[in-house]
């Protein structure tokens, strides 16, 4: 059972533009919700994250809406670059048990 | 600066040969992971270390195994590596009481040939 669903699998965005990943959720025990860039080659980097008691939460070009009663939160990349090209995972913790999306493969093209 | 360190971040072992993968932490997280990732897949977590307790996942098959001998090494054993174990395994560590984000290594790429 997929805790997480995760979509887009996959995102083309011209520089510039803004790009969207959406997560939805099932199990409202979880209380912590970060976003992770992982490069090919490399492990996981947190990204930003947020708790169900903000709505929204914003580090730069980075911004995660977050709707508690619908169970489903977003990452918003602004002004995307080439550079942001990468995978995405969202996640959600509870007790120390993480949940991973499937993942949005984004392609920022110049 | 304070980071999670594995090695070697490529091995290359042979069909059923027992390999080792490591991993060690400077950031003194007492929950220690250990996950799967195979290609263009999210990561599967394989078990974790909360402290010196092991907490197998359900469907980690019995070739999987670890070691924690103490709070900054954890070790991955494989015990009869197969084809199907080719993957990227990355290890995490995290603080416990409360949720926090997880602090991931940069992977052990494994090539079973």
């Amino acid at each position: 059972q997929q805790q997480v669903k995760q979509s887009p699998q996959s995102l083309i965005v011209q520089k510039g533009g803004i790009s969207i990943i959406n997560c939805a959720y099932e199990n409202t025990a979880f209380d912590y919700f970060p976003w992770y860039q992982q490069f090919p080659g490399k492990g996981p980097a947190l990204l930003i994250a947020i708790r169900p008691d903000v709505s929204e939460k914003k580090e730069g070009r980075f911004t995660i809406s977050f709707n508690k009663s619908a169970k489903q939160f977003s990452l918003h990349i602004m002004d995307s670059q080439p550079g942001d090209s990468a995978t995405y995972f969202c996640a959600a913790i509870d007790n120390n048990d993480m949940r991973f999306g499937a993942g949005t493969r984004l392609t920022v093209k110049p | 600066d304070a980071m999670v360190i594995q090695n070697p971040r490529y091995q290359v072992t042979q069909f059923g040969k027992p390999v080792t993968l490591s991993c060690s932490q400077t950031l003194n997280h007492n929950v220690m992971y250990w996950y799967q990732q195979k290609s263009s897949q999210a990561p599967k977590l394989l078990f974790h270390y909360y402290d010196k307790d092991f907490n197998n996942e359900a469907d980690t098959p019995d070739n999987f195994q670890s070691r924690r001998p103490n709070t900054s090494f954890c070790f991955l054993d494989i015990r009869s590596p197969g084809l199907g174990d080719a993957a990227m395994y990355l290890c995490a560590t995290s603080r416990s009481g409360g949720n926090y984000g997880y602090t991931f290594g940069s992977g052990t790429r494994l090539t079973v040939v």
